[in-house]
């Protein structure tokens, strides 16, 4: 498998305020990681795959320039969620594909609390 | 309809109990199977892929039927640790679609 971290694990932070979640590969080069987010008692969803180098691209539904992706390296990528609001709050999870046709390897996450 | 279902559960079950779960997809074409283990306010780790031909490995068995496009999970001799919620993952299109999982409670 592969080794992904995440950081922060928690943040709590004032609605309109905005949050930088950083993922990092530790044992590989990743050309693509992926976000997704999960709600209390409800599946993942995939927001959006994060491309080294290029833009993201973003799943239906998800705003774009609210969830900013940075992938600027082959270990880091970046998620900003600008002016949080309640509705934000989640456990926000990235991950990490070693090949197309592996699986993913998720990160520990990130539980985000919007007051 | 869902592109992944599940049965929510939960299930609860004695300890040293068989337990199975099951799972349908709706997108014919999709291309590989696995089942993921998470547990609460944790990521989701993988517990094992999913092939045709049935896999195990140890007190697991996964079993895959294309034709009717159901997956099933089954846990012989249930640990307390097995207790999690088994999420059901396809790949399709090279994008992995969760199901929303199964809660397994193992009781002594």
């Amino acid at each position: 498998g592969a080794v992904v971290s995440q950081h922060p694990s928690r943040v709590i932070c004032k609605s309109g305020t905005s949050v930088k979640i950083e993922c990092r590969s530790l044992d590989f080069q990743a050309t693509t990681m992926f976000w997704y987010r999960q709600f209390p008692k409800q599946s993942l969803m995939l927001m959006a795959t994060s491309n080294e180098g290029s833009k993201a691209t973003y799943e239906q539904g998800v705003e774009k320039d609210k969830f900013l992706i940075n992938h600027a390296s082959l270990t880091l990528s970046t998620l900003t969620v600008t002016s949080a609001h309640p509705e934000d709050s989640s456990f926000y999870i990235c991950s990490v594909r070693p090949n197309p046709t592996d699986t993913q390897y998720f990160g520990p996450g990130t539980r985000l609390t919007v007051l | 309809r869902k592109e992944v279902e599940q049965d929510p559960g939960p299930f609860n079950v004695p300890e040293g109990a068989t337990v199975a779960f099951n799972c349908t997809y709706s997108n014919s074409a999709s291309q590989s199977f696995f089942w993921y283990r998470q547990d609460c306010r944790k990521e989701p780790k993988l517990l094992m892929s999913v092939y045709s031909s049935g896999n195990e490995d140890g007190r697991f068995t996964a079993q895959l039927n294309r034709a009717s496009q159901y997956i099933s999970l089954l846990i012989r001799d249930s640990k307390l640790s097995d207790s999690a919620t088994y999420l059901c993952v396809v790949n399709s299109l090279n994008k992995l679609v969760f199901g929303a999982g199964t809660i397994l409670r193992v009781k002594s």
